[in-house]
């Protein structure tokens, strides 16, 4: 069963405007990582919240975590064409640190 | 660094062939696993390694096998090929100093007919 839930699935927007997407999780965390696919690669890793975080901030990145919802969220400033990508969470459970939980994904088309 | 390589990039089996898809890392990471991407399902976890000669289950461990004989290196063994195992395969891997972020390769695209 997935751990993480994203939402929207799907996101369309122009260039310059911003994109959030949304994660809830189902169980105590030791932290919640979102990665980035473009078409046909492997994931890569964009930024990693700890549990006793609240929010974090990498170059037009910004991810907020609530441990009391079991939700985060990940916004993308001033998107551009080459942000067009999927965006998955995962977590990392605290009884388990061997087994990194992903979600479904949230795919995002950003127009020029 | 290559970072993380998968071999082959794509591969197509009859049911119930055998084949080994490779995945080698070279940043000396001891820690490796393997996910199954399917659409609208996002990555789900096969079997992961901490170590050489150390191995563990995921969530869907079930007709895959796996071994770590050196840190390099983290084949995946389907033993009977099935068509509901058609999919993406991602190897993965991290330093086991933390719950660190994983770094991926570009897959292996698997179809079973």
């Amino acid at each position: 069963s997935q751990q993480g839930e994203e939402d929207p699935q799907a996101l369309s927007i122009q260039e310059g405007e911003n994109a959030t997407m949304n994660c809830s999780y189902k169980t105590s965390i030791n932290n919640l990582q979102w990665y980035r696919q473009n078409s046909g690669r492997g994931l890569v890793h964009l930024i990693l919240i700890r549990s006793n975080e609240r929010e974090k901030h990498s170059g037009r990145l910004r991810v907020t975590l609530d441990t009391s919802k079991k939700s985060s969220s990940l916004l993308i400033t001033a998107s551009r064409a080459a942000d067009t990508a999927s965006y998955f969470c995962a977590t990392l459970s605290t009884d388990s640190w061997g087994k990194l939980q992903f979600g479904a994904g949230t795919q995002v088309v950003v127009t020029p | 660094n290559a970072g993380v390589t998968q071999t082959p990039k794509f591969q197509v089996l009859k049911t119930g062939q055998s084949m080994t898809l490779q995945c080698a890392q070279d940043m000396n990471h001891e820690y490796m696993s393997w996910y199954r991407q399917d659409p609208g399902m996002g990555l789900r976890l096969i079997h992961y390694s901490v170590g050489a000669g150390i191995t563990d289950q995921g969530e869907v461990p079930n007709g895959y096998n796996v071994s770590r004989s050196t840190t390099e290196d983290f084949p995946l063994r389907l033993l009977s090929a099935a068509p509901s195992q058609t999919s993406v395969y991602f190897c993965a891997s991290r330093t086991t100093d933390g719950p660190l972020p994983l770094h991926f390769g570009n897959g292996t695209r698997l179809t079973v007919t």
